[in-house]
């Protein structure tokens, strides 16, 4: 079965400071994972997957294989960039997804 | 485009009582929607999967008897909570599979509360 990993709860960082939020994966198949967000009060919303390998609102992940990861990156984190992140991994079928990762940006 | 609704957005009701919860794809079809269960501070659980015109994909440990899903069209899915009881209590989140593609879109969620 697959499993999507996020180990930290919480992050806190500073307005302009780089942010890495954490996720790593176990399938046996070739994985097909993303980063969804959801904004205070609003519905859960895709920010990027890695087949498309875009960048979305200055976000970037990268799917790293050999440490099964696809860890979410910023170079200079924004307030509004503050919401709930999850990881999720596209596998048999359906939709995995991590325990999530509040981001909090301080000014 | 890709929108999703859910209504209603929040129900309360008494245990013992039926609640109907409506996933509609708005501006496009979706063969395939998914349910999810959201408790508080923890991430969505996968339901099951709500195939049209066939019956759903139950994931381990959920009552098909106890959370009906019908999907008797291309653009509407709905979730009945039977018998409800103050455990049910809970955030139903749908989403519906768009295309061909592998991208999910949700609802809003409905909250539900069982007295």
């Amino acid at each position: 079965a697959q499993r999507v990993t996020q180990p930290e709860k919480l992050l806190s960082v500073f307005k302009g400071a780089p942010v890495e939020l954490k996720c790593n994966y176990s399938y046996s198949g070739s994985p097909e994972l993303f980063w969804y967000v959801q904004y205070s009060r609003q519905r859960l919303q895709l920010l990027l997957r890695h087949i498309s390998r875009e960048s979305i609102k200055g976000f970037t992940a990268d799917l790293n294989k050999g440490e099964t990861s696809f860890h979410l990156k910023k170079p200079f984190a924004q307030e509004e960039d503050s919401a709930m992140y999850y990881c999720a991994l596209w596998g048999f079928q359906k939709l995995v997804f991590g325990t999530g990762t509040r981001l909090l940006v301080s000014p | 485009g890709a929108v999703v609704s859910q209504h209603p957005s929040r129900v309360i009701c008494k245990s013992g009582t039926s609640v109907k919860i409506e996933c509609r794809s708005l501006d496009f079809q979706a063969t395939t929607m998914f349910w999810y269960r959201q408790f508080p501070k923890k991430s969505l659980m996968l339901m099951a999967t709500s195939n049209e015109g066939s019956k759903a994909t139950y994931e381990q440990g959920v009552e098909k008897d106890k959370f009906l899903i019908n999907h008797a069209s291309l653009t509407l899915s709905t979730l009945t909570v039977t018998s409800a009881h103050p455990e049910d209590s809970s955030f139903y989140i749908c989403s519906a599979l768009w295309g061909g593609t592998d991208t999910q879109y949700f609802g809003p969620g409905t909250r539900l509360t069982v007295l």
